[in-house]
């Protein structure tokens, strides 16, 4: 399974964009890279996930280099709700089945 | 998009007791469920994977005897704590992968805080 590796935490003001990137140097093949954002005392929410170039939602975009070791979450004009914890996921079904394991993840403070 | 339900949301229990927690993919089926548990201030640790109709299978350092874990049916997975201890108290979260995606798409239920008194 590929590690990642994000920043303990970041701050931002309301209406800045934010990137926050994670490392993954042994991501394989047929993995796929998936960002969720998690509030206290809730599951974690499905934010984007993309394979390579760039992916865009309503909510985020993703960017991912052709070498794929890395990727990076953009939020556009955060809000003081965007402050969560983000997590980068990396995996992929494999046979037998898969399994995602969480790293530490990213802690965003959006401050006023 | 795709909902996962937890059952209780949130439980006190008397050590010694035992706790049944339910996952119930509501509008997609799920060979697949996760269980995770989940410190304060920490990440998420991955607990078992569950399958229908198999066992499930654990993580390094999970009791299996303690936690108990059946996937019945393609919607439901339910994990049972048994003898809980307070050192058992935890948020736990179970997750579902929508079948025929290729594994992809998993979606998290909103968790259930145990409290074990």
């Amino acid at each position: 399974l590929a590690k990642t590796t994000q920043p303990i935490s970041m701050d931002s003001y309301e209406g800045q964009e934010v990137n926050i990137t994670c490392s993954h140097n042994n991501i394989a093949t047929n993995d796929y890279i998936t960002w969720y954002q998690q509030f206290p005392s809730q599951g974690p929410r499905f934010i984007i996930q993309g394979y390579k170039t760039k992916v865009t939602n309503e909510v985020a975009s993703l960017f991912i280099p052709a070498d794929r070791k890395s990727s990076t979450l953009s939020l556009p004009r955060v809000s003081l709700s965007d402050t969560a914890v983000y997590y980068c996921l990396v995996g992929a079904q494999n046979t037998g089945g898969f399994k995602t394991i969480f790293g530490a993840g990213t802690r965003l403070f959006v401050k006023a | 998009g795709a909902v996962v339900s937890q059952h209780p949301s949130r439980v006190i229990c008397k050590s010694g007791t035992s706790v049944k927690i339910e996952c119930r993919s509501l509008d997609f089926q799920a060979t697949t469920m996760f269980w995770y548990r989940q410190f304060p201030k920490q990440s998420l640790m991955l607990m078992a994977t569950s399958n229908e109709g198999s066992k499930a299978t654990y993580e390094q350092g999970v009791e299996k005897d303690k936690f108990l874990i059946n996937h019945a049916s393609l919607t439901l997975s339910t994990l049972t704590v048994t003898s809980a201890h307070p050192e058992d108290s935890s948020f736990y979260i179970c997750s579902a992968v929508l079948d025929g995606q290729g594994g992809y798409e998993q979606y998290f239920g909103p968790g259930t805080r145990l409290t074990v008194t």
